[in-house]
């Protein structure tokens, strides 16, 4: 029943290729986040969007880009994949508080990837 | 600012016995707080929240957590483990006032049988 989709699942690319993970909602939902996991270890946000036009970065550093043209579309860009890009990568979203809900996310499934 | 600590980042229990996943906060205002479950190779599912209704909050499969203000606790409690509840469990706390959600670092849950 889930309302928020990652693709790829899986993707295992050699060294330097550029890379997009999608991430599409179907809630409406202004707010977007990127996350990043190792196996196994905490969440790390990378970014986050408060709507269309909007992008910042997160707590953790990464190398990675990201845009928002549309309400329902943030995909994340890698332009030269690295080994130390391999983990895994969580895409959320959230009604804003102003709407009267508490904040909870809604996650996709991940997208694991792979960086030989 | 606000924080959570999970204290054990793994536990693990008998199939049928109590299933306790602590949890502690911080925040200057009254929270939010949230757990989570994470399968392998799965994303966060939300399992319960606490929004300041009422303080014994009851989950999806059978996971109940307490909010205690006075110990700054969120405890998640199951009485009776399965296997199947073995999985990674998040703690996250936000509030009415700033749209920010802090996870835990993580628990991870295993079930022996």
């Amino acid at each position: 029943e889930a309302d928020i989709y990652q693709t790829p699942r899986y993707l295992v690319i050699g060294t330097g290729k550029k890379i997009t993970l999608e991430c599409s909602q179907t809630m409406g939902h202004d707010k977007m986040y990127w996350y990043q996991q190792d196996p196994g270890m905490e969440l790390h946000l990378i970014h986050y969007s408060y709507g269309v036009n909007s992008t910042e970065k997160g707590d953790l550093s990464s190398e990675s880009t990201v845009s928002r043209i549309r309400t329902e579309h943030f995909p994340l860009t890698l332009e030269s994949a690295r080994p130390s890009h391999t983990s895994q990568y969580l895409c959320a979203s959230s009604s804003p508080l102003r709407t009267g809900s508490t904040g909870e996310l809604f996650f996709g499934e991940g997208s694991r990837l792979t960086v030989l | 600012a606000q924080s959570v600590t999970q204290l054990g980042s793994h536990v693990s229990v008998s199939e049928g016995a109590l299933v306790l996943l602590r949890c502690n906060y911080s925040s200057s205002v009254p929270p939010y707080l949230f757990w989570y479950v994470q399968y392998p190779n799965q994303g966060l599912q939300l399992l319960l929240k606490y929004t300041s209704a009422a303080t014994l909050v009851k989950g999806i499969n059978g996971f109940e957590a307490e909010f205690k203000k006075s110990e700054t606790s969120f405890h998640l409690t199951k009485p009776s483990a399965h296997m199947s509840d073995a999985a990674e469990y998040f703690c996250a706390v936000s509030d009415k006032w700033r749209d920010d959600m802090r996870f835990g670092a993580g628990t991870r849950l295993t079930v022996k049988p």
